[in-house]
């Protein structure tokens, strides 16, 4: 099974600052790994699919970056609403997986 | 607009079982891939299931393999899960999510999630 590494677990910030996220892979996924937001007490939603496509309705200064087993979410300029867990998933095979997650605070 | 209903959850001894449905619109229903995904109290998502268009084909985490079962009812746009044989660590919000499924993969629409119970 493959394994999903993120970093940092937890980052406090600002409004406006700039932030990343790192996800790392057991094994090679090309470019199978998506990235979602979740706010407490709310659904999972999709942000970025195949490591750099942005799905609809989601903000330009979300990107996402990477390939093989090192990939990257970047938040350009942090708004309040951007406050909330991030995980990166894997769907290079079955069992999909999901990093452990990073909680994006405010400083 | 992408809509995907959960019910179904609730309280259920150990041992016991459960079926959750997800009622879908918005979409053409029967063109999609669709999953079931859980998530335990502060804990990170888990796939549990998938289940391709015409229900063909079904996919599922070592952890319920053998307990739950995935199924679809294309005429009624429902999908369901069959949870057998529950145990405390199936104690989570379980997710409907919408599966694209050509080349990428990925999980592009959610339902608000219904929580299940495992305790005596």
């Amino acid at each position: 099974d493959i394994q999903l590494t993120q970093s940092p677990s937890s980052l406090s910030a600002s409004v406006g600052d700039r932030v990343t996220i790192t996800c790392r892979a057991s094994q090679t996924i090309v470019k199978y790994l998506n990235w979602y937001q979740q706010r407490p007490g709310k659904a999972p939603k999709l942000l970025i699919y195949g490591a750099t496509s942005l799905h609809s309705a989601v903000p330009s200064r979300f990107r996402g970056s990477g390939s093989g087993t090192e990939f990257t979410l970047t938040i350009s300029s942090l708004q309040f609403e951007d406050f909330a867990t991030y995980y990166c998933q894997q769907s290079s095979r079955v069992p999909y997986s999901f990093g452990q997650g990073t909680n994006v605070e405010i400083k | 607009e992408v809509q995907l209903v959960e019910s179904g959850g609730g309280l259920v001894q150990p041992g016991g079982s459960l079926r959750l449905s997800c009622e879908a619109s918005g979409f053409t229903f029967s063109e999609y891939w669709m999953s079931w995904v859980r998530q335990a109290p502060g804990k990170a998502p888990e796939w549990v299931a998938n289940i391709y268009r015409d229900g063909s084909e079904e996919y599922y985490a070592d952890s319920v393999k053998g307990r739950f079962t995935i199924s679809r009812d294309n005429g009624n746009n429902v999908v369901y899960l069959q949870m057998n044989s529950l145990r405390a660590e199936d104690t989570a919000t379980y997710y409907c999510a919408r599966l694209w499924g050509e080349l990428l993969h990925y999980f592009d629409y959610w339902g608000q999630g219904t929580l299940v119970s495992v305790s005596s």
